[in-house]
């Protein structure tokens, strides 16, 4: 089994603010790896596919980088609309995909 | 417009059966593989399975084989997720997504019903 962790658990950052989340993996996952944001009460949204590519639709602030055993989520330029809990995906060992714990970002 | 569409939330008691459904709209429903994801309350998500719906093969996540029945029906554009006796600990909400976006041979899920609240309590 492939086990992601993510960090940090929990940020507080402030509008404007760069704010980056990583994603480890126990071996490594290459760049089989989506991010999601999810938002109380609803459906998790698909921001990242393949460590970088952003979705479409999804604003540019967000972007995606690393392979192997770590990989990152950046939000260049924080809005309120952020606010959110955020997941890294591993697709390495598909269709076995797990996530990781997640990531709460208030602001 | 892609659309996967759940059915209501439910309350159950222990023991019982459920069958839930998840139906596609906008798209090409066989063609593409549908996932389901549990997210118990407060806690994270969890791959449960895939299914896809042109010839129903079928694809657990270990954690959930024998657990839960995952089928489809193309005729009617709906994939279900069922229980045959719940337990307290099925108590979570249940997502379907859509696989639709391929890099690298591996599928994304790009879009993704809107839930459904399975209560088990006796």
């Amino acid at each position: 089994d492939i086990q992601l962790t993510q960090s940090p658990s929990f940020l507080s950052a402030s509008v404007g603010d760069r704010v980056t989340i990583t994603c480890r993996a126990s071996q490594g996952i290459s760049t089989f790896l989506a991010w999601f944001q999810q938002k109380p009460g609803k459906a998790p949204k698909l921001l990242i596919y393949g460590a970088s590519n952003l979705q479409s639709g999804v604003p540019s602030r967000f972007s995606g980088s690393g392979s192997g055993t770590e990989v990152t989520l950046t939000i260049s330029s924080l809005q309120p609309d952020d606010s959110a809990t955020y997941y890294c995906q591993q697709l390495k060992t598909y269709p076995d995909i797990t996530f990781g714990p997640g990531t709460k970002v208030d602001i | 417009e892609v659309q996967l569409v759940q059915s209501g939330a439910e309350v159950k008691k222990p023991g019982e059966s459920l069958k839930i459904s998840c139906k596609g709209s906008g798209y090409s429903f066989s063609d593409y593989w549908i996932a389901w994801v549990r997210q118990m309350p407060g806690r994270g998500l969890e791959w449960m399975g895939i299914i896809y719906p042109s010839d129903s093969d079928t694809k657990y996540s270990p954690s959930f084989q024998g657990q839960v029945t995952i089928s489809a029906d193309k005729s009617i554009t709906t994939a279900s997720l069922q229980w045959s006796s719940l337990k307290a600990s099925d108590t979570a909400m249940y997502y379907c997504a859509r696989l639709g976006l391929s890099l690298n041979g591996v599928w994304y899920a790009d879009n993704w019903g809107q839930g459904t609240l399975v209560t088990v309590s006796s």
